[in-house]
């Protein structure tokens, strides 16, 4: 199973400075069609999960363009350019290359 | 627009079974791969099961895999999660989602049902 590891699990931030989450995945995610098969979901407290990101880059409709993902095959970060209130919530990495799918462990963002 | 409606949860014992329905409308569900996941009090995210838009195509975690039996009725609109011999480590929140491929792979999960609570105690 490929196992996907998150830092940091705590990030407290100042509104309006910058965040940077990181994922590194056990084995490379990128298919041999060039495409990363990586993405990124936000929870907020008491909700179900939103994608943000998907194939390692692509913003999903409706996300704010503060939102960013990146990454090689192996290393991946999700980066808020400028972070605001309603950022607050527990971010994770999921893995769709192969089955099982497989998630980080989540990243508690808070407001400092 | 694009709704998931999943039910089905609740108080069980140890060794019983529950399925769980997850109820689509706002696209064509026959175009659309579907996925189970689960996330325990206080914990993360965990995959569980997808199915492929036929049906024909179905995986699993292997810590439900010979328990639980993702399947779809496409003339339903509705996607199902039969929980048999259940643990107590099977107490979560149950979450479907709508799988969107690329490729004819599935990529990743763009909407989420709100979840139903599955508690498995004596």
């Amino acid at each position: 199973d490929i196992v996907m590891t998150q830092s940091p699990v705590s990030l407290p931030v100042t509104p309006g400075e910058p965040a940077s989450i990181s994922c590194r995945s056990s084995q490379s995610l990128l298919h041999s069609n060039g495409h990363k098969f990586l993405n990124w979901y936000q929870q907020k407290p008491g909700q179900s999960p939103q994608l943000l990101i998907y194939l390692g880059s692509n913003r999903a409709s409706g996300v704010p363009d503060r939102f960013s993902g990146s990454g090689s095959g192996t290393d991946f970060t999700l980066k808020i350019s400028r972070v605001e209130a309603e950022d607050v919530g527990i971010y994770y990495c999921m893995q769709t290359l192969q089955t099982p799918y497989t998630f980080g462990q989540g990243t508690n963002l808070e407001i400092k | 627009q694009v709704q998931l409606v999943d039910s089905g949860g609740g108080v069980v014992q140890p060794g019983r079974s529950l399925r769980l329905s997850c109820s689509a409308s706002g696209f064509i569900f026959t175009s659309f791969g579907m996925q189970w996941a689960r996330q325990a009090p206080g914990k993360g995210l965990e995959w569980v099961a997808v199915i492929y838009n036929d049906g024909g195509n179905k995986y699993y975690a292997d810590s439900v895999k010979g328990r639980f039996t993702i399947s779809r009725d496409n003339s339903e609109n509705t996607l199902y999660l039969q929980m048999n011999s259940l643990r107590v480590e099977d107490t979560a929140v149950y979450y479907c989602a709508r799988a969107i491929s690329y490729r004819g792979l599935i990529s990743h999960f763009d909407s989420w049902g709100r979840g139903t609570l599955v508690t498995v105690s004596s």
